[in-house]
């Protein structure tokens, strides 16, 4: 079965410092990765998926297959990033069938000013 | 444009008891989908459907029931409840068979005493 990896709890950097989120996948075939966020007292909302291969809020992620990760990254951390982050995947379009996402535990992430 | 709504929001049960929570999908989607999420866990997929119809089932057993309407808006049933039910139960709402781009909803919080 596919299984999403956060190995941080959590992660906390200074204002400006820049960020990484870890992120690593266990599944054979080629899923769809998800970064999910959820900001104190709001719902979990989607920031971004690896097959836009957009930016945004400043934060970027890149799948490697071959180390099976998707970590995300930001080069300047700002205070409003602060929140829970989780790492997903979908197999919905690798022919895995409608299995929903798989949620990694996700990093409570907090910016220090 | 209106959002994914959950109801209740909080509810507390006895244990061997049933409960229903109910979802309103997103103006425009045909899908839904529930997760489970215990305290300090990310979500776990429940089960999804799709145009009134379940496309999909997580590790849950049966007495983990749910219905979509033609509105498709859903029902999550949870017969005999046990003290390990208490959770977040999400809703999140998307477009097409297997959609993976999800819409949250701010939740359920059962307890179960």
């Amino acid at each position: 079965a596919q299984r999403v990896t956060q190995p941080e709890k959590l992660l906390s950097v200074f204002k400006g410092a820049p960020v990484e989120l870890k992120c690593n996948y266990s599944y054979s075939g080629s899923p769809e990765l998800f970064w999910y966020v959820q900001y104190s007292r709001q719902r979990l909302q989607l920031l971004l998926r690896h097959i836009s291969r957009e930016s945004i809020k400043g934060f970027t992620a890149d799948l490697n297959k071959g180390e099976t990760s998707f970590h995300l990254k930001k080069p300047f951390a700002q205070e409003e990033d602060s929140a829970m982050y989780y790492c997903a995947l979908s197999l919905a379009y690798s022919g895995g069938g409608a299995d929903g996402l798989t949620f990694g535990k996700g990093t409570h992430l907090i910016i220090q000013p | 444009e209106t959002g994914v709504t959950q109801s209740p929001t909080h509810l507390i049960k006895t244990r061997g008891q049933q409960v229903t929570l109910r979802c309103s999908s997103q103006s425009g989607h045909n899908t839904v989908s529930w997760y489970q999420q215990a305290l300090g866990q990310g979500p776990q997929f429940i089960f999804q459907y799709y145009r009134e119809e379940e496309n999909g089932r997580g590790n849950f057993p049966p007495r983990f029931s749910g219905l979509q309407f033609p509105n498709y808006s859903s029902e999550l049933n949870v017969n005999a409840l046990e003290l390990d039910d208490s959770a977040l139960y999400l809703c999140a709402s998307s477009t097409g068979r297997g959609g993976t781009e999800a819409f949250f909803g701010q939740g359920t919080r059962l307890t179960v005493v």
